[in-house]
């Protein structure tokens, strides 16, 4: 039972270049969520899902696109890559949204 | 809308010390409350949560009490250990809806031998 993974660990990007950054879980939890931290920020919700199919937006979405097209897996994607999209991101899941959230151990990306 | 503010850190202290980390809320209604906890390099984990007024939620020695008077959910333990240091985060869940976790900013705690 692997919990909450992300993929990949760390990533350089330049200004302009798009990625996708890969949660998956093995819980069955029809929750997900991607959030990013930085620096004297805390945690803000970029986006979450809700359900296979569904997604929302959270706090912070601009610059970001996200789509949950198998329950266990949770795709964050960045179209055009600025410096301001440097920061750590983690990805969670949980059984409902009043529940406890499972992180996974978080992506690193620093957009030069 | 909701918001958590939590006193800002680095909270130090030596071994054996007692930790007091305030954690106070703005929300309508009666949110549920928790505190979760970041270790270096890993992703967070919930230590402790509380789900309506005076409850208390316990875990790894740590405790906090649901305060609707105060609208307060402060972290404490009495005798912190040196693998007690981390990011401590405290979070709410509104009462509406599809209502998702607010966090707070985070509180670094370090505690030295």
């Amino acid at each position: 039972n692997a919990g909450v993974t992300q993929t990949p660990k760390f990533r350089v990007l330049k200004t302009g270049q798009s990625m996708t950054l890969l949660c998956a879980q093995d819980m069955n939890h029809e929750y997900m969520y991607w959030y990013r931290q930085d620096p004297g920020m805390g945690l803000r919700l970029i986006h979450y899902s809700v359900g296979e199919g569904t997604t929302a937006k959270g706090e912070v979405p601009d610059g970001y696109n996200v789509s949950r097209l198998k329950k266990q897996n949770f795709l964050l994607g960045l179209e055009s890559a600025a410096p301001s999209q440097t920061s750590v991101y983690f990805c969670a899941s949980s059984t409902g949204t009043g529940d406890e959230q499972y992180f996974g151990p978080g992506t690193r990306l620093t957009v030069t | 809308g909701n918001s958590v503010t939590q006193m800002e850190g680095p909270v130090t202290l030596s071994e054996e010390a007692f930790l007091t980390i305030n954690c106070t809320y703005t929300a309508t209604g009666y949110p549920s409350l928790f505190w979760y906890v970041q270790y270096p390099g890993e992703g967070l984990q919930l230590l402790l949560k509380a789900t309506k007024a005076d409850d208390k939620g316990s875990n790894k020695g740590f405790e906090a009490t649901y305060r609707k008077e105060t609208t307060s959910f402060h972290l404490e333990k009495g005798s912190v250990q040196v693998s007690d240091s981390a990011v401590y985060f405290c979070a709410l869940k509104g009462t509406r809806g599809y209502s998702t976790l607010t966090f707070g900013k985070g509180t670094m705690l370090l505690v030295s031998p």
